[in-house]
């Protein structure tokens, strides 16, 4: 079956530690998206890419980063820099207007 | 830049009545469509529907329809004969050709049994 696969489904990090999220499609969309959801605060764009081995910041791209080598796979890591990282995590990917989601990652720093 | 804002933080609806979810939004392009998103405690997002901002027709699906005001950029999503399953958040998204989605902070809907 096509789709996005979010892995893991709950992720723990301790302070200071990075962090890599999976997220992994076979829809063959060109283009992949990385959000964050608080509570309150809806979706909020970390990083977007439009094609393999190039990508975009978000509005709140700082302590996160991304690879784009595969057409297939867009991994998000959240970095030490990132001072508040608990959070729910939705990849999402689209060909056109309508975007696909992921099931998430729920990251809690311990 | 997209802006949208989604004035009703939280809403609840008798099972069967119909609701009315409000969305309005700011976009500097000329040719972009609308979404409505529903998020359930699953948190899985699930397209409700879509507009095409060309299309004057409002766009229905099922239970689910939106009056669509391109003048005032006005995005509404009435739900009749609500059901416990549409117990869900619901986020208004626009999207133009920048290949940005733009969420708002959504709408928390409970359907009473």
């Amino acid at each position: 079956d096509g789709g996005i696969t979010q892995s893991p489904k709950y992720l723990f990090r301790k302070e200071g530690q990075n962090v890599t999220l999976s997220c992994e499609q076979n829809l063959n969309h060109d283009a992949m998206y990385w959000y964050r959801q608080d509570p309150g605060q809806g979706l909020r764009l970390i990083y977007y890419s439009q094609i393999v081995n190039d990508f975009q910041k978000g509005d709140i791209a700082e302590g996160y980063s991304v690879s784009r080598e595969k057409k297939e796979s867009f991994p998000l890591t959240v970095t030490s820099a990132q001072k508040n990282p608990t959070a729910f995590y939705l990849c999402a990917s689209s060909v056109g207007p309508e975007a696909f989601f992921g099931q998430g990652t729920r990251l809690t720093v311990v | 830049a997209q802006t949208v804002t989604q004035s009703q933080p939280e809403m609840s609806v008798q099972e069967a009545e119909t609701v009315t979810l409000s969305c309005t939004y700011d976009t500097s392009e000329s040719n972009y469509y609308l979404f409505w998103y529903k998020q359930p405690p699953s948190r899985q997002m699930i397209l409700v529907i879509r507009q095409e901002a060309y299309k004057q027709q409002n766009a229905t699906e099922n239970r689910f329809s939106v009056n669509f005001q391109k003048a005032a950029k006005s995005f509404s999503l009435k739900i009749s004969d609500s059901q416990l399953g549409d117990t869900a958040m619901y986020f208004c998204a626009p999207w133009g050709g920048t290949y940005k989605y733009i969420f708002g902070t959504g709408t928390r809907l409970k359907v009473l049994a």
